[in-house]
């Protein structure tokens, strides 16, 4: 069963370094989200993509914050300059349009 | 936005008991989508039910969206039933905003 797969499963960085998250969604799928859930919350929306373009994001998707799909497989989620609160698992998902979203394992970062 | 509240926040079984877990919902939904997380952090996709009845093993979930809400009944519990349950719905956008979760802790 295809799966939405993400790298790497772990991320250690200090504060202020800029991270790469990176996701290869369904090879199908049309729409493209990031989430991430703060330790012991619930699952935040960050921001979803189609058509090569942002469709949608939260107040938390600042200026800290892009999102790319640099070939027809990988999309990534660059954090600038990260900082304390940006510790988190974040999550990829991916989804053909108004059915089920399909999410990967998840990257755990944290920001020391 | 959608408000999504989940019942019970904790839940403690014994082995082979049945539980029923509920998602209340403000708004009509295009989609809702049951997760288990498991202890490494994964969510794993239960059902998608944004109407009706499914069932899946010793799982099962309904949804009557007229009344906006779900239920997921977890039947014969087995300690990997353990971790958070989340219910997620997606309105009239295509993001999905997630409960706050319920914790279920299954004792051999």
């Amino acid at each position: 069963e295809p799966e939405v797969t993400q790298t790497p499963s772990h991320q250690v960085t200090q504060m202020g370094q800029e991270v790469i998250l990176r996701c290869v969604p369904i090879s199908n799928h049309l729409y493209f989200y990031w989430y991430r859930q703060i330790l012991g919350q619930k699952v935040e929306f960050l921001v979803s993509f189609y058509n090569n373009e942002i469709s949608e994001k939260s107040e938390i998707f600042d200026d800290q914050f892009s999102v790319e799909r640099p070939d027809g497989s990988n999309f990534t989620l660059k954090i600038r300059s990260t900082k304390l609160e940006d510790s988190a698992m974040y999550f990829c998902a991916s989804t053909t349009g108004v059915e089920t979203q399909y999410f990967g394992p998840g990257t755990r970062l944290l920001v020391l | 936005g959608i408000q999504v509240e989940q019942s019970p926040p904790d839940l403690i079984l014994q082995e082979g008991a049945n539980s029923t877990l509920r998602c209340n919902f403000s708004d009509s939904v295009n989609n809702l989508q049951w997760f288990h997380q498991n202890p490494w952090g994964q969510l794993i996709n239960l059902f998608y039910i944004p109407s009706g009845t499914k069932q899946n093993g010793r799982l099962s979930a309904t949804t009557v969206a007229t009344e906006r809400y779900s239920l997921l009944y977890i039947s014969s519990s087995q300690t990997t039933d353990s971790g958070v349950y989340f219910c997620a719905v997606r309105s009239n956008d295509y993001k999905l905003s997630f409960g706050a979760g319920t914790t279920v802790t299954v004792r051999a």
